[in-house]
């Protein structure tokens, strides 16, 4: 089945600065890749995803990137401020009745 | 409002009970899931449905059971709760077809003393 590995677990950088999350996955039928925020207290919440047919897609200081040949996604934060400050999960699904399966999370700190 | 809700937000409970943690969804979603979180911590998958009558086991199933009678409503119980499930329960629901985005309900928080 369907493995995604994420990395770093924790990720601290200084307000302003640039952040990136990485996955792999590991069954190259997937097709859809999303990313979820997870505020303390909160449940988590989707805030952009990419398709198979698309390298890469950027919504405001977000973005991610998609390399199908290496089985790797990323994503990018630009800016970073303290309300980024959440746990982020990647994910990897392939539609139909198949389950959507998550990263273990990456924890981002942004320092005031 | 199309939402996902989770029955009750908190509960405490002793050791040897079995409860029922409740989970519907208005928004017609064929695929529903339990998670057990602990704070900012990795989702685990306790169990999946892709839809009416149809359960898959996750990682941490082996506790708990679920139905899926109806497509909106999809309970999780514990036969007899134990101090080491206390934690975050979430549970999630989420639409057939290519690249849908999964609902995630507010939690339980369980406690067993």
């Amino acid at each position: 089945g369907e493995n995604v590995e994420q990395h770093p677990s924790t990720l601290s950088v200084q307000e302003g600065d640039s952040a990136v999350i990485k996955c792999t996955y590991s069954d190259s039928a997937s097709n859809y890749f999303p990313w979820y925020k997870q505020e303390l207290g909160k449940r988590p919440q989707l805030i952009i995803d990419i398709r198979s047919n698309v390298g890469e897609k950027k919504d405001q200081r977000i973005a991610v990137t998609l390399n199908k040949t290496a089985k790797h996604f990323s994503l990018h934060i630009t800016e970073t401020q303290p309300e980024d400050s959440a746990v982020y999960f990647c994910a990897a699904s392939m539609g139909g009745g198949f389950k959507t399966i998550f990263g273990a999370g990456t924890r981002l700190f942004v320092k005031a | 409002e199309a939402d996902i809700y989770q029955t009750p937000r908190y509960l405490v409970i002793g050791t040897g009970k079995k409860i029922t943690l409740e989970c519907s969804q208005t928004m017609g979603h064929d695929k529903m899931y339990w998670y057990q979180q602990d704070p900012g911590m990795e989702l685990h998958l306790i169990h999946y449905s892709y839809g009416v009558n149809s359960t898959e086991k996750g990682d941490l199933s082996s506790e708990s059971t679920v139905s899926r009678i109806r497509t909106e409503h999809f309970p999780l119980t514990l036969e007899s709760a134990r101090p080491s499930h206390t934690s975050q329960y979430l549970c999630a629901s989420q639409p057939q077809g290519y690249g849908t985005e999964a609902f995630f309900g507010q939690g339980t928080r369980l406690t067993v003393v």
